[in-house]
């Protein structure tokens, strides 16, 4: 069935540094690929999103980069904070299938 | 933060109790949906409504029974729960059912015993 893996599910960094997030996804039907930020003991919320007739999306320190034909996605940080610690999710929508799938979680923590 | 709330937010109960979990959203989207966070699995999909009718329902044990009276509410009827069970339940909604995005309520912390 449909699988979202993600990778590293624990990344720590010194503030300042970057810090990046790969998932990849098995349904090649999905065309959208949302990524959430979880912080401790909070609700999931949207961060950015890219669709699949774009390659690379940014917004402020935030980016996220599509290869469709490798079925890979990542989530770039940069010049990271400390506000940035929490658990980060990526998801893929097949429109195929109708369902959005998560991968199963990176915990980030910035050191200050 | 108060377009999805969710109640409680937090719920013990035994395997023989009966219990349900309230979503509202505020929002007037029309899509919704609950989700189960373990530690196991950090965010599976369990229902999905889109304008009060059930589109998605991914293999969830009988002893989980959705309702969505209208396209603010969504209900979650808990019974005969296992331990297993024990997880963040958290209710999202938003515009529609596909390429949105997804706003998410604070999440029932509910315990089995």
């Amino acid at each position: 069935g449909e699988n979202v893996e993600q990778h590293p599910s624990t990344l720590s960094v010194q503030e300042g540094d970057s810090a990046v997030i790969k998932c990849t996804y098995s349904d090649s039907a999905s065309n959208y690929f949302p990524w959430y930020k979880q912080e401790l003991g909070k609700r999931p919320q949207l961060i950015i999103d890219i669709r699949s007739n774009v390659g690379e999306k940014k917004d402020q320190r935030i980016a996220v980069t599509l290869n469709k034909t490798a079925k890979h996605f990542s989530l770039h940080i940069t010049e990271t904070q400390p506000e940035d610690s929490a658990v980060y999710f990526c998801a893929a929508y097949s429109s195929n299938t109708g369902k959005l799938i998560f991968g199963q979680g990176t915990t980030l923590q910035v050191k200050p | 933060e108060t377009g999805v709330t969710q109640t409680p937010r937090h719920l013990v109960m035994g395997m023989t109790n009966k219990k349900s979990l309230k979503c509202e959203q505020h929002l007037g989207h029309n899509a919704m949906y609950w989700y189960k966070q373990s530690a196991k699995k950090p965010l599976e999909l369990m229902f999905v409504y889109s304008l009060e009718e059930r589109v998605e329902n991914n293999s969830v044990p009988s002893r989980f029974s959705p309702e969505c009276p209208n396209s603010s509410h969504l209900f979650l009827h808990l019974h005969t729960l296992q331990p297993e069970d024990s997880a963040l339940y958290l209710c999202a909604s938003s515009q529609d059912k596909g390429t949105y995005e997804q706003y998410f309520g604070p999440g029932t912390r509910l315990t089995v015993t």
